[in-house]
C-alpha cells in the first residue's frame, strides 16, 4: 500500500498564477518531508523541505504547508514560471529509522503555460 | 564539485543479456541507492546499502543485483531475469544521521533499451 500518495498525475496553470501540488501520506511516523522537482531524462533535485516540528517552510517563490492532523502537505509556487514545468515528487521519510530511506510518491506533472 | 555520475548516459541491449550499469560519488555519503522509474509508476527502489560490502533489497530487487566493494561505487547489474527491463535508471547517495538533511542526491540516470 502506497504510504505516499500524489493523487494528481498532472496539474496545469497559467504562468503567473499559483500552482498547488498536494501530498497526502498514512504513516504517523514521518516527520520530514521533502520535495524534488525532475526533468525529463535528468535527476531529481531537491527543492525544500520540512520537519513536523513546524506546519510552514517558505523559500523565495516555493512554499510547503504541512497538516499533521490531516497527514497532508502541500507545495505552492507563486508565481508559477514556465520553467517550473516538470514533475514534482513528494517524499517522506523517518528520521533515525532503520532505512532512513525516502519514501516517494508517484509524482505530480506540472504544466505552466505562457 | 561533488557529485554523483552515472553511465552511460544511454543504454541498449539484446534481450537475455545482462547489462551492468554504473554510478561512482565524490560526496563522501554513507548510503547508496538505485531506483527505477517507469510512466505512471514514480520512483520505485531496488537496492540500497548503508555500507560498504553490505546493501539491502528494496521494493523491486527481483532481476537485479549490486555490490559495494568501494563506499564511492554501487554498480547495477540487470540480469536476463528481470522480465522487463526496460527502464530510465536512478543512483542516488546520502548521508546517514543527518537532520535536517536535504534527502538525497541523484545521480542523472541512465536510459536502458532492451531490444
Amino acid at each position: 500500500d502506497q504510504q505516499v500518495k500524489q493523487n494528481s498525475p498532472s496539474l496545469s496553470v497559467q504562468e503567473g498564477r499559483i500552482s498547488i501540488l498536494n501530498c497526502d501520506y498514512t504513516n504517523s511516523m514521518f516527520d520530514y518531508f521533502l520535495w524534488y522537482k525532475k526533468y525529463p531524462a535528468e535527476g531529481p533535485t531537491f527543492l525544500i523541505s520540512i520537519s513536523s516540528i513546524k506546519d510552514k517552510n517558505e523559500d523565495g517563490r516555493f512554499t510547503v504547508f504541512l497538516n499533521k492532523s490531516a497527514k497532508h502537505l502541500s507545495l505552492h509556487i507563486v508565481p508559477s514560471q514556465p520553467g517550473d514545468s516538470a514533475v514534482y515528487f513528494c517524499a517522506a521519510s523517518v528520521y533515525g529509522g532503520s532505512q532512513g530511506n525516502l519514501i516517494f510518491g508517484k509524482g505530480t506533472k506540472l504544466s505552466v503555460k505562457p | 564539485d561533488g557529485g554523483i555520475t552515472q553511465s552511460p548516459k544511454y543504454l541498449f541491449r539484446k534481450e537475455g543479456q545482462n547489462v551492468t550499469l554504473s554510478c561512482e560519488q565524490n560526496l563522501n555519503h554513507d548510503a547508496m541507492y538505485w531506483y527505477r522509474q517507469d510512466p505512471g509508476q514514480g520512483l520505485r527502489l531496488i537496492y540500497y546499502s548503508q555500507i560498504v560490502n553490505d546493501f539491502q533489497k528494496g521494493d523491486i530487487a527481483e532481476g537485479y543485483s549490486v555490490s559495494r566493494e568501494k563506499k564511492e561505487s554501487f554498480p547495477l547489474t540487470v540480469t536476463s531475469a528481470q522480465k522487463n527491463p526496460t527502464a530510465f535508471y536512478l543512483c542516488a547517495s546520502s548521508i546517514i544521521g543527518q537532520y535536517p538533511n536535504y534527502g538525497y542526491t541523484f545521480g542523472s540516470g541512465t536510459r536502458l533499451t532492451v531490444v
